[in-house]
This record gives structure tokens, sequence and C-alpha cells, in this order.
């Protein structure tokens, strides 16, 4: 069965650090959504993506956030000078069709220590 | 805004029991409702897909239904195993979103014991 894929599955960074979660949607799929979960609380949604744009983005998209796909089959999240808050798992989730259900992937789980 | 609520927060059953979970939303406009299982530190398994037209789906020992006008939701367990435990989360889908953003509830976490 099809499979989103991301990578790194953990990783660590010291605060104030860059990174970049990277995903991989299933091949045939348009729409990609991060979301992000932090330990005990409720999946929370980031941002949503279509034809090369972003279509929605929450109140916690701020600007520290930024969303790329620079290819053909990436789909990265980056994270501007991290903060401890940002501590959290990272899920990136695609869909083929809208409105249809997601497929989600294993998640990054980012500490910012 | 929609809300999602998911009672009990959690639950302890013996192998066998038929369980029922329960989801809760505030806006009956939504697009579809998804069941997940969510093991310990590790992703989001799709379960079920719910859409608004329909009033259940089932899937191996799995149903679930669907009730917009009164917002909610049941996942339907038949004759629960150890390995079903896990975290059952519920996310629903609101009509004001442009691409169907997905509202999570905080789930409900399952142990079935032998």
């Amino acid at each position: 069965e099809p499979e989103v894929t991301q990578t790194p599955s953990h990783q660590v960074t010291q605060m104030g650090q860059e990174v970049i979660l990277r995903c991989v949607p299933i091949s045939n799929h348009l729409y990609f959504y991060w979301y992000r979960q932090i330990l005990g609380q409720k999946v929370e949604f980031l941002v949503s993506f279509y034809n090369n744009e972003i279509s929605e983005k929450s109140e916690i998209f701020d600007d520290q956030f930024s969303v790329e796909r620079p290819d053909g089959s990436n789909f990265t999240l980056k994270i501007r000078s991290t903060k401890l808050e940002d501590s959290a798992m990272y899920f990136c989730a695609s869909s083929e069709e809208f409105p249809r259900g997601y497929t989600f992937g294993s998640g990054t789980r980012l500490t910012v220590v | 805004k929609q809300e999602v609520t998911q009672i009990p927060a959690a639950l302890s059953v013996p192998e066998g029991e038929n369980l029922v979970l329960n989801c809760s939303f505030t806006d009956s406009a939504i697009y579809n409702l998804q069941w997940f299982r969510q093991d310990p530190g590790k992703g989001l398994t799709s379960l079920l897909l719910i859409q608004s037209s329909q009033r259940e789906q089932t899937s191996g020992r799995l149903n679930a239904s669907l009730d917009k006008s009164s917002g909610r939701s049941t996942l339907y367990i038949a004759a629960s195993q150890p390995g079903d435990s896990a975290t059952y989360l519920c996310a629903a889908t609101d009509r004001g979103s442009t691409l169907g953003r997905l509202y999570f509830g905080r789930g409900t976490q399952l142990t079935v014991w032998p």
C-alpha cells in the first residue's frame, strides 16, 4: 500500500537553529498538509498546500514557518529560529482528491533543546 | 470553528468485549469524518472514512456511524483483542475550510488485556 514517507524520524536541534522536515507524499496525490502534535495535546493543523501554493494556514503557522515543494516529489516544512515550544511530533499528510480521506506519514519528532 | 470531543478519554477492557467509542463535533457542516489509530510515539493510521452523505462504514471488526444532525459519530469495535490497544482519534472537516482541514479530538486511549 502506498505510504507517505517522512524524514528524519527524530531530530534534535538547538534553540534558534533552523530545521527542515521532509516528506514524500504518495505520488498521485495533489493535496498536501502539515499537522503537529505537542506531547499530550491534540493533533493541530498547520497548513494545506495545493497547486504549488498555500491554500490555508492556521494561527500557529506564522512567519517562522514556511513550506515548499521543491521538486515533483518532496514537500518540506521549514522552521526558522526554533523555540522550545516548537518541540512536537510533526505529521505530513496527503490526499488524492478533495474531499477524500488523508494518508498520514509516521511523523518527525522534533526536540528543541 | 469546529470543536471535536471524544469520550471516554480512556478505556480498559478484557479481551473479547465489544466496545463503543464516542465522538462529537460542534459544526454539522462537515465534508467527512475520519477515525484514526495512533500507537505510542507513532503516526496516524486511517481506519475508516465516512463522507457527509454516508451513515456508516465498516472494515473488518470496525464499524463507524455518523449522525450529522446530532453532531455525533461512534466507532464500534467487535470482539476486542490485545492488539487493538492504542489511542483512537476522531477528526472532522468542516465546510468552512478550503481544503478540508481536519479538527481532531483528544482521543480515547484503549487498553485490551488478555
